[in-house]
C-alpha cells in the first residue's frame, strides 16, 4: 500500500536555527512527489515538485530534495512567518489522488 | 493572477440541509478536484473531473455530488449533511502546458453543520 510519512510532528526553532523536515514515502511507482504549505484555515500552498532521484529545488529559505526512499525540506535561517504546517504528498503511476503525509507543523519564534 | 477561487470561505448548514459549494479557476486546467479535509488530518480525495469525465473515489459516501458545467467551473453538493461532514473542503486543478501533474488549491471552504 502507497504511504507517506513525515516526521517530526511538530518542530520548534528559534528564528535563525536551520533544520530539516523528512518525508519518507513508500510507492507502487512515483509519478512525482509535493511539498506544500498550509496555514491554519486556509488551502495548501504550492512549494515544489520534485520528480527524480537526486533532484533538488529552492525557493528562498526553502530547499526540497528527493531520494529514492524520502524527501527533504531544508529551511535555512527561518524566520517566523515561515511558521505553517508543511505537507508531502506523492503521486503513484497510476493514481489521480494525492497520497499525503500528516504533515509536520512548524513554530518559529523570534 | 491565475488562481483557484472557492465560494463560499465559510458555510453554515443544517443536519439534513443541502448545501452547494461552489470553485472557479482562471488556470485553464482541464483537471478539477474536491478534497475533504477534518481538524488535524491529511486531504482526502472526493472524486475528480478530467475534463467533462466524472471519476468518484470508492469510499465517496454516495451523499456527495458533483457537477462540471464548463471547464471553469465546479460544483460540490452535500445533498443531506450530517455532523460527520463538517470539514474543510478544497478545491484543486491540475494540467495546462509541461508536466501537468501538480494539483493547485484553492483557499477552502469551511463547512459547519448544526
Amino acid at each position: 500500500e502507497d504511504q507517506v510519512t513525515q516526521s517530526p510532528e511538530a518542530l520548534r526553532l528559534q528564528e535563525g536555527e536551520s533544520s530539516s523536515l523528512n518525508c519518507s514515502y513508500t510507492v507502487s511507482g512515483l509519478r512525482g512527489l509535493f511539498w506544500y504549505r498550509q496555514d491554519p484555515g486556509k488551502g495548501p500552498e504550492f512549494l515544489f515538485t520534485l520528480y527524480s532521484a537526486g533532484e533538488e529545488k529552492e525557493k528562498e529559505r526553502l530547499k526540497a530534495t528527493l531520494t529514492k526512499k524520502e524527501s527533504f525540506l531544508h529551511i535555512t535561517a527561518p524566520k517566523p512567518e515561515d511558521s505553517a504546517t508543511y505537507l508531502c504528498a506523492v503521486l503513484n503511476q497510476a493514481g489521480t489522488a494525492l497520497i499525503f503525509g500528516k504533515g509536520t507543523t512548524l513554530s518559529v519564534s523570534s | 493572477d491565475a488562481m483557484v477561487i472557492q465560494n463560499p470561505r465559510y458555510q453554515v448548514t443544517q443536519f439534513g440541509k443541502p448545501v452547494t459549494l461552489s470553485c472557479s479557476q482562471t488556470l485553464n486546467h482541464n483537471v478539477m478536484y474536491w478534497y475533504q479535509q477534518k481538524s488535524s488530518q491529511a486531504p482526502k480525495l472526493l472524486f475528480h473531473y478530467y475534463d467533462k469525465d466524472f471519476n468518484n473515489e470508492a469510499d465517496t459516501p454516495d451523499n456527495f455530488q458533483s457537477r462540471r458545467p464548463n471547464t471553469s467551473f465546479c460544483f460540490l453538493d452535500i445533498r443531506s449533511p450530517g455532523l460527520g461532514d463538517a470539514a474543510m473542503y478544497l478545491c484543486a486543478t491540475s494540467g495546462g502546458q509541461g508536466r501537468t501533474d501538480t494539483q493547485y488549491f484553492g483557499p477552502g471552504t469551511r463547512l459547519t453543520v448544526l
